[in-house]
């Protein structure tokens, strides 16, 4: 069954703490991995899309990579405002599958 | 604006009362995806239109569960004889053709007393 995972479920960081959030994926024929950033009561917003292995893409503070098996989400130096929950999915036949997601917490 | 409208953004009902939620995805969008979310689990998907066709189905998606999207512009959902457990955060997505981002609309909150 296809699967994406996402650990971990919860992260507290001092401003200026770097650290790296991680999606494991097994869904057969992915065709695409994508990161999206939640804040409370409200919609996702998309990040990031990565296609294969190897791929990196950044904005801001935030860099997001793709293996075979697993994407990481960097972030460098976080903000307070960089605190919400940050999802990732999966596509494979047209729908994303999502994680259950890393609730980030960042405090001044 | 032009992102994916939701209406209502709230919603509270009394068990066994019908619902209906829609959405108004942007409008070059062909594809519209329905998702419910409940407190601290990720988005799940219950079906898919591309234009006017009902692509797919979760198994999630009770028999009281039905979607549509009459023209392939908005779409409604509605929830018959609602339980405590519908309790969620629906939300509706629109994307184009191909392996692209999804944006999502700001969700409906159900809540059944």
């Amino acid at each position: 069954e296809d699967q994406v995972t996402q650990s971990p479920e919860a992260l507290r960081l001092q401003e200026g703490e770097s650290s790296s959030l991680n999606c494991s994926y097994t869904v057969s024929g992915l065709r695409g991995l994508f990161w999206y950033r939640q804040d409370p009561g409200k919609g996702p917003e998309f990040l990031f899309t990565l296609y294969s292995a190897g791929e990196e893409k950044e904005k801001e503070r935030l860099k997001a990579t793709l293996t075979k098996k697993e994407s990481f989400l960097h972030i460098t130096a976080p903000k307070p405002e960089d605190s919400a929950t940050y999802l990732c999915a999966g596509d494979n036949t047209d729908k994303l599958i999502f994680g259950t997601g890393t609730r980030l917490q960042v405090f001044p | 604006d032009t992102g994916v409208s939701q209406d209502p953004r709230h919603k509270i009902t009394k068990r066994g009362q019908n619902v209906t939620f829609r959405c108004d995805p942007i409008s070059e969008h062909n594809r519209l995806y329905w998702y419910r979310q409940t407190l601290g689990q990720g988005p799940e998907f219950l079906t898919y239109f591309q234009n006017e066709a009902q692509l797919e189905k979760s198994r999630l998606l009770s028999d009281r569960f039905s979607a549509e999207r009459p023209k392939g512009s908005f779409s409604t959902l509605e929830i018959q004889r609602t339980e405590q457990g519908d309790s969620a955060m629906y939300l509706c997505a629109s994307r184009p053709q191909g392996v692209v981002e999804a944006f999502f609309g700001q969700g409906t909150r159900l809540t059944v007393v």
